[in-house]
């Protein structure tokens, strides 16, 4: 079975300061996505990593994929605290589109 | 309205009552998804349409029945739940099946006493 790790689960940061979230999986997989979730929401798609080596950018989050390590990164800049939501990375196993394993999420808050 | 609805928002349930979840999506979109989040697990998938028909069930009890009448509309029917069922139900919606954008509705948060 494909499992989807991401660490931390929790993470409380100031404002300004830099952090990484990290997504690892199991299994080959070149589709990756991060989505954003705020509580009492939905799901946001925030970016779709499609390849090795995609790098993509938005504001102040910033997602890498390396296919090779089954790693992608979400690094946020200067966190500000619009940014406290909870951030899933989701894997992609047969590209059919129907077979979405997502990580157990990290609870981001960003603290004045 | 646009993008993916979802109604009702809060459902509270008994274990012998039978309830119906509604998802309907604004975006011409061929594919439509019900995941299940609980609390402290990963987002589960529990059935795939493509096209009004099923391509995916992926083991999930039969007290969850699934009905997509058209492309536009999903339903999740409810019988005979447990309290383990108590979870966020999230509807989905893509293009197609090998579309990798999905739009995700609100949620509906049922609870199973």
């Amino acid at each position: 079975e494909l499992k989807v790790e991401q660490n931390p689960l929790f993470l409380s940061m100031q404002e300004g300061k830099n952090y990484t979230i990290y997504c690892n999986y199991s299994t080959t997989s070149d589709r990756l996505y991060w989505y954003r979730q705020d509580p009492g929401k939905s799901l946001e798609s925030l970016f779709v990593l499609l390849s090795n080596g995609a790098v993509k950018q938005e504001g102040r989050l910033m997602a890498s994929l390396d296919t090779k390590a089954r790693l992608s990164t979400l690094h946020i800049t200067a966190a500000v605290h619009d940014l406290s939501a909870t951030y899933f990375c989701a894997v992609d196993r047969d590209y059919s589109g129907n077979q979405f394993y997502f990580g157990t999420g990290t609870s981001l808050t960003v603290i004045p | 309205e646009t993008g993916v609805t979802q109604t009702p928002r809060h459902l509270v349930m008994g274990m012998t009552n039978k309830k119906s979840l509604k998802c309907e999506q604004h975006l011409g979109h061929n594919a439509m998804y019900w995941y299940k989040q609980s609390a402290k697990k990963p987002l589960e998938l529990m059935f795939v349409y493509s096209l009004e028909e099923r391509v995916e069930n992926n083991s999930v009890p039969s007290r969850f029945s699934p009905e997509c009448p058209n492309s536009s509309h999903l339903f999740l029917h409810l019988h005979t739940l447990q309290p383990e069922d108590s979870a966020l139900y999230l509807c989905a919606s893509s293009q197609d099946r090998t579309s990798y954008e999905q739009y995700f509705g609100p949620g509906t948060r049922l609870t199973v006493t």
